[in-house]
């Protein structure tokens, strides 16, 4: 069945360090690639994108986020986190022939101070 | 500019009563969404309006579900009768058509609890 998987349900990290969280997706073909971030008491929004071109991908607030086709991935990184990402990270996929996007179940990151 | 506004933002109800969401998208933003997001789950599409039509209600429980976007702008989502498993946040989104940029924006969500 197509899917969208992130592996990590819950991260916990300390500030300064590094983050990437994983997300596949099992579609064939052209697709367009999301990550949303939903932080306590706020909506969903948009992260960062990926339609064509370079498969390195800069978003907001330091994120960035690599297609690499070959393992259908699109994981999501920041070098260096900040107490202020504790927030649930939603990865996305759109297949380009079809409007519906279908999201993961979403991974929990939670940064101590 | 305004985003996504949904009300109420939440809902207690006793099962088999009806309830009903409403969403009013950002303005000028022709495609509205309506989602189903359980707890620990990511967000499900339940139905997709290009204005004042809904072009894909495939995973939409017809038999108590229903939703209306008559002019093409705000949209109401309908649960009659509510069961137990109804409980969870229902998500609005909108999103321009024919950009290409294809980002939804989301509004705050209505929680529902059905005891």
């Amino acid at each position: 069945a197509q899917s969208v998987s992130q592996h990590n349900h819950h991260v916990i990290l300390s500030e300064a360090a590094s983050l990437e969280l994983g997300c596949n997706y099992s579609y064939g073909g052209t697709v367009n690639l999301f990550w949303y971030v939903q932080y306590p008491g706020q909506h969903l929004q948009l992260l960062l994108k990926y339609f064509s071109g370079d498969p390195l991908v800069k978003g907001i607030k330091g994120f960035e986020a690599e297609f690499i086709k070959s393992k259908f991935s699109f994981n999501l990184r920041k070098p260096s986190v900040q107490w202020s990402d504790t927030a649930e990270y939603f990865c996305a996929v759109r297949p380009n022939r079809d409007d519906k996007i279908i999201f993961g179940k979403g991974t929990r990151l939670h940064i101590l101070p | 500019e305004a985003g996504v506004v949904q009300s109420p933002r939440y809902k207690i109800i006793e099962k088999k009563q009806p309830v009903a969401f409403w969403c009013n998208p950002i303005s000028g933003h022709n495609t509205l969404y309506w989602y189903l997001q359980n707890l620990g789950q990511g967000p499900e599409l339940l139905i997709r309006y290009e204005n004042e039509e809904a072009v894909d209600d495939s995973q939409l429980p017809k038999d108590r579900f229903s939703a209306e976007r008559l002019k093409g702008v705000d949209s109401t989502l309908k649960i009659q009768p509510a069961e137990l498993g109804d409980s969870a946040v229902y998500l609005c989104a909108s999103s321009r058509t024919g950009t290409g940029l294809y980002e939804q924006y989301f509004g705050p969500g209505t929680r529902l609890t059905v005891t």
